[in-house]
């Protein structure tokens, strides 16, 4: 089944800078990749995602790229800002795209 | 529309004792997902269903039973519950297809003492 890695399990930033998230997987049929976020005691909730058919994906501060050869993707988020703080979860759906598999997890911390 | 409900939201059971945790959708969602979280770690899938009368096994599914008899109700069942079950469990839908969102419910947090 589909194994999903992501690193790092912490990030540390300062307001203003960048913050990168790297994940891997290790079924190359999988076909969509999703980024969820989950602030304290909260549900996860989606904040972008992308298809395999396309490199890269932008929604004003975030955006997340894929490289299908080297079965990774990852998470930009430029501009940091205080409510950016939160964990970060990457996931893939596996060939069939119905079993939806979650990274480990990062927590984002963004320090003013 | 409330979207995913689960129930209760909170918990605490002794080892050895059993229960369900409710999940229900309005969305008229296909996939439905069991999720457990713990502390500091991430979200490692229990069980999931693609439609009624079909489910299968997620990475962690010892310990837990689920069915699904309809398209909106997902419960998981616990049976002899275990100190190493405490987590906070979350329950997720998508409408079905490939690339689609998922949806999750604000968590049941469990602790067997």
């Amino acid at each position: 089944g589909e194994n999903v890695e992501q690193h790092p399990s912490t990030l540390s930033v300062q307001e203003g800078d960048s913050a990168v998230i790297k994940c891997t997987y290790s079924d190359s049929a999988s076909n969509y990749f999703p980024w969820y976020k989950q602030e304290l005691g909260k549900r996860p909730q989606l904040i972008i995602d992308i298809r395999s058919n396309v490199g890269e994906k932008k929604d004003q501060r975030i955006a997340v790229t894929l490289n299908k050869t080297a079965k990774h993707f990852s998470l930009h988020i430029t501009e940091t800002q205080p409510e950016d703080s939160a964990v970060y979860f990457c996931a893939a759906t596996g060939a069939a795209g119905n079993k939806l598999t979650f990274g480990g997890g990062t927590r984002v911390l963004v320090k003013p | 529309n409330a979207g995913v409900t689960q129930t209760p939201k909170f918990r605490i059971l002794k080892i050895g004792q059993s229960m369900t945790l409710q999940c229900a959708q309005d969305m008229n969602h296909n996939y439905m997902y069991w999720y457990r979280q713990d502390p500091g770690m991430g979200l490692k899938l229990i069980y999931y269903s693609v439609g009624a009368g079909i489910t299968d096994k997620g990475e962690v599914p010892n310990g837990y039973n689920v069915s699904r008899s309809t398209t909106e109700d997902f419960p998981l069942r616990l049976e002899l519950a275990a100190p190493s079950q405490t987590s906070v469990y979350f329950c997720a839908s998508r409408k079905g297809g490939a690339y689609t969102e998922a949806f999750f419910g604000q968590g049941t947090r469990l602790t067997v003492v």
